[in-house]
């Protein structure tokens, strides 16, 4: 197993345009978390799963987003109607339960 | 208030130097703490995990006090690739992983 992956690396999208990412967690981590960083910021949380179901969404996450894990496996984490603030590194990180979790590169969206 | 607090620096300490972090958590029945590392522009990646009793790895030793909900990160012998974000993250009882804004450490020759 490489660990967690995310793709894609980079994204460059026009505001009001839809985005998907991907997030492939280590094969036997059953939880698997999405988290927002902007510059000089740490990791804001913005949801998570344990297998498929969505345990816990932020406040930060709003309506335009939403986050799925179908079959307990990869995540896709869509944003619709992108805006400028949308502009942020996005990380997943998977682990089991009790222990540290492995983030992948994440995925840099910027909103033009 | 924030779950996690840091000083975020920047530290800029000599090759050689003895450094210290620390951090502040707000919920006290939170579960895990560790400490994270974070290159510019790079993913998070595990230092060590934080225990009670204190723990050692190499040249960092990272310790734990309940009762003040503080949490502190020593670097002895600084080394120029030490240069990085370090991040406080502490885990609630719901699995959750909060992370504080980062001590951007700076080690210069």
């Amino acid at each position: 197993d490489t660990g967690v992956s995310q793709d894609p690396r980079h994204k460059i999208t026009k505001r009001g345009q839809n985005v998907t990412f991907r997030c492939d967690p280590i094969s036997e981590h059953n939880r698997l978390y999405w988290y927002r960083q902007t510059l000089g910021q740490g990791p804001e949380f913005l949801t998570y799963f344990q297998n498929e179901a969505q345990l816990e969404k932020s406040r930060l996450l709003s309506d335009r987003f939403s986050a799925e894990r179908p079959k307990g496996s990869f995540s896709t984490l869509e944003i619709q109607r992108t805006e400028q603030g949308d502009s942020a590194m996005y990380l997943c990180a998977s682990s089991s339960v009790g222990r540290q979790g492995d983030f992948g590169s994440g995925t840099r969206l910027t909103v033009v | 208030r924030k779950e996690v607090e840091q000083d975020p620096g920047p530290f800029n300490v000599p090759e050689g130097a003895t450094v210290a972090f620390n951090c502040t958590y707000s919920n006290s029945a939170s579960q895990s703490f560790f400490w994270y590392r974070q290159d510019c522009r790079k993913e998070p990646k595990l230092l060590m995990s934080v225990y009670s009793s204190g723990n050692e790895d190499g040249r960092f030793t990272a310790q734990l006090n309940r009762a003040s909900q503080y949490i502190s990160l020593l670097i002895r012998d600084s080394k120029l690739s030490d240069s990085a974000t370090y991040l406080c993250v502490v885990n609630d009882d719901f699995n959750k992983f909060y992370f504080g804004s980062g001590t951007k450490l700076n080690v210069k020759p």
